[in-house]
């Protein structure tokens, strides 16, 4: 099955723009969605098809996917950005939704 | 208002049996796709199964066979029916689908807690 490899953890200073990974054999080839989680919440989805925004996500958010690697990036972190962030694809060959283990952000 | 509402999670034993409801709110559950996933205590989002419009269905290797997704229209609700159930089920259950981001899971249930434990 497909698999899907995000780092554990990534921390960043308020006003900085931080960076998520998510990396998978040809993933630039899929279509990749972003879920953010806050504590004790449901999943909220902040990107979807790499790079669209759903209504009310603010343009901070982006997302980029090429290759082996999608990546959703935050600019200007803010505090309350801080949380659990999932990318997520199809998988056609087994019919199957995959998630990324997750990245938790911190702002520092 | 767009929203889902989950329910009948619980306390069960090991081999014992369960269904879970999620009702829908301001669109119909046969759209395009009804999804359940999963996340258990302190872990990351897993996910169950997924019900098409056309009425197929697909599950994660760890349910098939042990699990059943299944939906009533006419009261706009989607089911998981759960059989089986094993300690390593423990987990908050969600349902999920898209309504207005053509694509991804942009409306999610608050999620019910499914404990399996003796």
């Amino acid at each position: 099955s497909y698999v899907m490899t995000q780092p554990p953890s990534v921390s960043m200073a308020p006003g900085k723009a931080a960076s998520i990974t998510c990396e998978g054999h040809n993933i630039g080839g899929k279509s990749v969605h972003w879920y953010q989680q806050k504590p004790g919440q449901a999943p909220v989805l902040v990107m979807y098809r790499d790079n669209d925004r759903p209504s009310g996500i603010p343009e901070r958010f982006s997302g980029s996917n090429s290759g082996n690697t999608a990546t959703l990036t935050i600019s200007r972190v803010e505090a309350g950005d801080e949380a659990d962030y999932y990318c997520q694809v199809w998988d056609s060959s087994s019919d199957h939704v995959v998630f990324g283990g997750g990245t938790k952000l911190t702002v520092l | 208002e767009v929203q889902m509402v989950a329910s009948g999670g619980g306390l069960v034993q090991p081999g014992e049996s369960l269904r879970l409801s999620c009702i829908a709110s301001g669109f119909t559950v046969n759209i395009n796709y009804m999804h359940w996933v999963r996340q258990a205590p302190g872990k990351g989002l897993e996910w169950v199964s997924v019900l098409y419009s056309g009425g197929g269905t697909y599950y994660a290797d760890s349910v098939k066979g042990r699990f059943t997704i299944s939906r009533d229209d006419s009261k706009n609700t989607l089911y998981l029916q759960m059989s089986s159930l094993r300690a390593e089920d423990t987990a908050i259950y969600y349902c999920a689908t898209v309504v207005a981001a053509i694509d991804g899971l942009d409306v999610w249930g608050q999620g019910t807690m499914v404990t399996v434990s003796s």
